[in-house]
């Protein structure tokens, strides 16, 4: 049972928009910024979005993301191929004092 | 090129040990802090350890507190995951990921994130 929540599967077909999710408490997504990771078959995970919703350089503008209390999301836009994948967020908890994770979000494309 | 190269990852049996150790380099290794990060066959990411800059602060997951130890020598830009006691459920990839830590003057908030992940070793926990 991961500390963050996320849905299992989302899915839409090219050019949609997705959103996925992200559910935790106050000593981690309550208290801390929001990363997001994508995960690639049988690749490493790659940072995707960092503090909430800043993009790193390379990633397309596509993918946004937000926070909003104990909870965020991340949104595709113009959904392509290429974005099916594993996705992951992730927040530091106070309690803890580790890095927690959701249980990834598996998206694909129809 | 910023790298991070994980190696040591191996077969072995229940109650034995192995040492990981993830290799630093393109960056600045001293001023970073380092994470393991491991991803049991068709599960998700688990955060495993983390250790500051100058290993002055480390810190455990439960599920290796008291089993494993995570150590650093920057003069050598080396890291290293020693495991004991491993267990069935230990199997897993295991990635070093680079943990960038920065402030926003936009929102006033300090901030971090795993910004540079090697490619993972396989360590298999069987008999």
């Amino acid at each position: 049972q991961s500390v963050l929540t996320q849905p299992p599967s989302a899915s839409g077909t090219p050019g949609q928009r997705v959103t996925i999710s992200c559910s935790g408490s106050s000593s981690n997504i309550g208290s801390n910024t929001v990363n997001w990771y994508q995960q690639l078959p049988e690749t490493a995970p790659k940072v995707l979005i960092y503090s909430n919703n800043q993009r790193p350089s390379g990633v397309p503008d596509r993918f946004s993301g937000s926070k909003s209390g104990t909870s965020a999301s991340l949104a595709i836009s113009g959904l392509q191929s290429e974005d099916e994948a594993d996705y992951y967020c992730a927040a530091w908890d106070d309690s803890l004092n580790g890095w927690v994770f959701g249980g990834g979000t598996k998206l694909t494309v129809l | 090129e910023v790298q991070l190269v994980e190696s040591g990852g191996d077969l072995v049996q229940p109650g034995g040990s192995l040492r990981l150790s993830c290799a630093a380099s393109g960056f600045t290794f001293n001023i970073y802090a380092i994470n393991w990060v491991r991803q049991a066959p068709g599960k998700g990411l688990e955060w495993v350890s983390y250790i500051s800059s100058s290993s002055s602060t480390i810190y455990y997951a439960d599920s290796v507190k008291g089993r494993f130890t995570f150590s650093r020598d920057n003069a050598k830009n080396s890291l290293y995951l020693q495991m004991n006691s491993l267990r069935a459920d230990d199997t897993a990839v295991y990635y070093c990921a680079r943990e960038t830590y920065s402030y926003s003057h936009v929102g006033s908030f300090y901030y971090s994130y795993m910004d540079v992940w090697g490619k993972g070793t396989t360590v298999t926990v069987s008999s």
